[in-house]
C-alpha cells in the first residue's frame, strides 16, 4: 500500500530557506505513470498546489512561487524534497505531498499526513 | 483569490441533496476534462472523491457525482449524510504554465 511521509523541521525563520523531504513507500518513485507534488495550506485557509517533480527530475513550479521553490527527487531512496527559500510569515502552512498523474487527469490520489512548518523568529 | 470560484458556504438536510460550483474559466475547466474534487474535515487530510470530472475512486459512494459545463464544474451529494459535514475543494489542470490550479474551498453544513 503507498504511503507518503513528509518529514522537515516545524519551525523556520523569516528569510531563510524552509526544507523538507517525502519519502514514498510501498512503490518505487521511479513510475512513468506518477508525478510527485508539494501543496500546501496555511491555517485556516485553502490548499495551493506548490509544485511538481518527475522521476526523471522534470519539474513544474506554480507561476506565483516559482523564484522561491526548487522541487528535487532521490530515486535511490524514492524521497522528493521541497525548497522555500526566503520565507515570511505567510509561508506559515501544512504541507502535504501527493501523487497525481499525468495532467492531474486521475486527481491527487495518494497524499500524506501534512507537516506543519511554522515561520517565526 | 483562487484561481477557481467557489461558494463560499452551502448547507442542506440529511437525505437532501446538494450542489456546490466551481467556475474556472476556458484556460482551465473550460478546455480539460481533468477536474477534481476533494473532501476535508477539519484536522484531517484531503480525500479524493472524483477526478476526471465525474469518475469517481474505489470506495467513494455513488452518493457524490461530478459534472461540467462550460467553465464550470459541479459536485453533487445526494442523501446527505452527517459525515458529508466537511470542507470540498476543486482542482484543475490548467495548461503548461499554470498547470495546476485549486478552488478556494467550500464549507458544507449538513443541518
Amino acid at each position: 500500500q503507498l504511503q507518503l511521509q513528509e518529514s522537515g523541521p516545524g519551525l523556520v525563520k523569516p528569510s531563510e530557506t524552509l526544507s523538507l523531504t517525502c519519502t514514498v513507500s510501498g512503490a518505487s518513485i521511479s513510475t512513468s505513470a506518477y508525478y510527485w507534488a508539494w501543496i500546501r495550506q496555511p491555517p485556516g485557509r485553502g490548499l495551493e498546489w506548490i509544485g511538481t517533480v518527475y522521476y526523471n527530475g522534470d519539474t513544474y513550479y506554480n507561476p506565483s512561487l516559482n523564484s522561491r521553490v526548487t522541487i528535487s527527487v532521490d530515486t535511490s531512496r524514492d524521497q522528493f524534497s521541497l525548497r522555500l527559500s526566503s520565507v515570511t510569515a505567510a509561508d506559515t502552512a501544512v504541507f502535504y505531498c501527493a501523487r497525481h498523474g499525468t495532467m492531474i487527469r486521475g486527481g491527487f490520489d495518494s497524499w500524506g499526513q501534512g507537516s506543519l512548518a511554522t515561520v517565526s523568529s | 483569490q483562487s484561481a477557481l470560484t467557489q461558494p463560499r458556504s452551502v448547507s442542506g438536510s440529511p437525505g437532501q441533496s446538494v450542489t456546490i460550483s466551481c467556475t474556472g474559466t476556458r484556460s482551465d475547466v473550460g478546455t480539460y476534462n481533468f477536474v477534481s474534487w476533494y473532501q476535508q474535515h477539519p484536522g484531517k487530510v484531503p480525500k479524493l472523491m472524483i477526478y476526471a470530472v465525474s469518475e469517481r475512486p474505489s470506495g467513494v459512494p455513488d452518493r457524490f457525482s461530478g459534472s461540467k459545463s462550460g467553465n464550470t464544474a459541479s459536485l453533487t451529494i445526494s442523501g446527505l449524510q452527517a459525515d458529508d459535514e466537511a470542507d470540498y475543494y476543486c482542482c484543475s489542470y490548467a495548461g503548461s504554465y499554470t498547470h495546476v490550479v485549486f478552488g478556494g474551498g467550500t464549507r458544507l453544513t449538513v443541518l
